[in-house]
């Protein structure tokens, strides 16, 4: 599996944007890029997934490198709640390749009032 | 809708002891995923299935870890003669299509 290196740690302040940066220098031509987030005695959940091209959904956007060796998780505002770990996860193939996550350890991400 | 559930939130046993843990997986969700998550570190991958059968038990740590499906629901993980070192949180997930993968709350299991 392709694995991502991530900061173990970043901070922001309430109300202004966040950007959680990943790297993946193996990623092949298959993988899609995902990245779920974990709170605070819960199961991960989904945030944003893209291949090529720069997404955006209400959660966040995420961009991608051109060459796709890296990718940027961008809250937008961020709040209380956004205090979490994410997860940026390479997943290998289609939307039907069942396969596994490989999580890492993510970024913990502190939200300051 | 309802999401994916697990039972019991938090189990207790003694070392030794055999313990079931069970997953209810998002209705009509095919792929059906087991990970671990130790103190601190991210989740990892013990075992997948799709449909009744096991697709990827590569994740698996030792042959005391067994997990069914055998209507291609509900699952349960067993662990028998549980060590200390199988204190964790046993996370769940389901799929679809295979692209997102949505999780239970875990089952937090401490061994003493």
């Amino acid at each position: 599996d392709a694995k991502t290196t991530q900061p173990n740690s970043m901070e922001s302040n309430e109300e202004e944007p966040v950007h959680l940066p990943c790297n993946h220098s193996t990623i092949s031509g298959t993988d899609y890029i995902h990245w779920y987030r974990q709170l605070p005695s819960q199961g991960p959940e989904y945030v944003i997934h893209g291949l090529t091209s720069n997404v955006n959904n209400r959660m966040a956007s995420l961009a991608i490198a051109e060459d796709r060796k890296s990718s940027t998780l961008i809250l937008h505002r961020a709040t209380l709640r956004d205090a979490a770990v994410y997860y940026c996860i390479l997943r290998d193939g289609g939307a039907y390749n069942f396969n596994k996550f490989y999580f890492g350890s993510g970024t913990k991400l502190n939200v300051k009032p | 809708g309802a999401g994916v559930s697990q039972t019991p939130s938090n189990k207790v046993t003694e070392k030794g002891k055999y313990v079931e843990l069970r997953c209810d997986p998002i209705s009509g969700h095919t792929a059906l995923y087991w990970y671990r998550q130790s103190l601190g570190q991210g989740p990892e991958f013990l075992i997948y299935f799709q449909g009744t059968g096991a697709a990827d038990d590569s994740g698996l740590p030792n042959d005391r870890f067994f997990a069914v499906r055998p209507e291609g629901s509900v699952s349960t993980l067993k662990i028998q003669r549980t060590e200390r070192g199988d204190s964790a949180v046993y996370l769940c997930a389901s799929s679809r299509r295979g692209e997102t993968q949505y999780f239970g709350p875990g089952t937090r299991l401490l061994v003493l």
